[in-house]
């Protein structure tokens, strides 16, 4: 069954270090790639998204992702971490180009210490 | 301009009980998808529409869940003879393409 994996369920770093979130998907096929951000209580926002063309993406609040399709990974980067950045991450697959259901990571919660 | 309403925002009910669950997803889009995301299974897909075509439901956990999209505007996913494992929150998406744009979901509690 396709599959995504985010590596580390809690990532912690010190505000102003360098935000790495781990994203890699199962198939071969390239997948069109999303990566969603959930604060307390609140519902999913989007991010940022590959569909085709240029594979570095850049997405709201500074971050970017990096499709790399022979290492089947699509890792979230940011430079320098916010307080404001503190939530959990998802990262989420279509097969079904742009009308697929989404197949998500299990998420990565994010903390920043001042 | 609007985003996709979801309601109510928590339900509690007890064990056996039919519940229904509301989305009023972004005027114009023509998708719409549910998911639910529990603390053991994380995010996980229901079922999705598009259009006037009969819906995906290959991520409907049992027959105890059913959902209905009317007039191609807003849904209803129904649970019933909820049991304790359906606690989760139930999210709502539409989109006209992508990317999908989430509500804020229900929290669903059954005792």
């Amino acid at each position: 069954a396709q599959s995504v994996t985010q590596l580390g369920s809690h990532v912690s770093v010190s505000e102003g270090a360098l935000v790495l979130l781990r994203c890699n998907y199962s198939s071969s096929v390239p997948p069109y790639l999303f990566w969603y951000v959930q604060y307390p209580n609140q519902g999913l926002q989007l991010l940022l998204k590959y569909t085709t063309g240029a594979t570095l993406v850049k997405g709201i609040n500074g971050f970017e992702a990096e499709f790399k399709k022979s290492e089947t990974s699509f890792h979230l980067t940011k430079p320098s971490a916010h307080m404001s950045d503190a939530a959990e991450y998802f990262c989420a697959v279509s097969y079904g180009g742009s009308q697929g259901n989404l197949i998500f990571g299990k998420g990565t919660k994010l903390s920043v210490k001042p | 301009g609007a985003g996709v309403s979801q309601s109510p925002s928590n339900k509690v009910t007890e064990k056996g009980k039919d519940v229904e669950l509301r989305c009023d997803p972004i005027s114009g889009h023509t998708a719409l998808y549910w998911y639910r995301q529990s603390l053991g299974q994380g995010l996980e897909f229901l079922i999705y529409f598009q259009g006037n075509s009969a819906p995906d439901k290959s991520g409907l956990p049992s027959d105890r869940f059913s959902a209905e999209r009317t007039g191609g505007s807003v849904s209803t996913l129904t649970i019933q003879r909820t049991q304790q494992e359906d606690s989760a929150v139930y999210l709502c998406a539409s989109s006209s393409g992508d990317p999908q744009y989430f509500g804020p979901g229900t929290r669903l509690t059954v005792l």
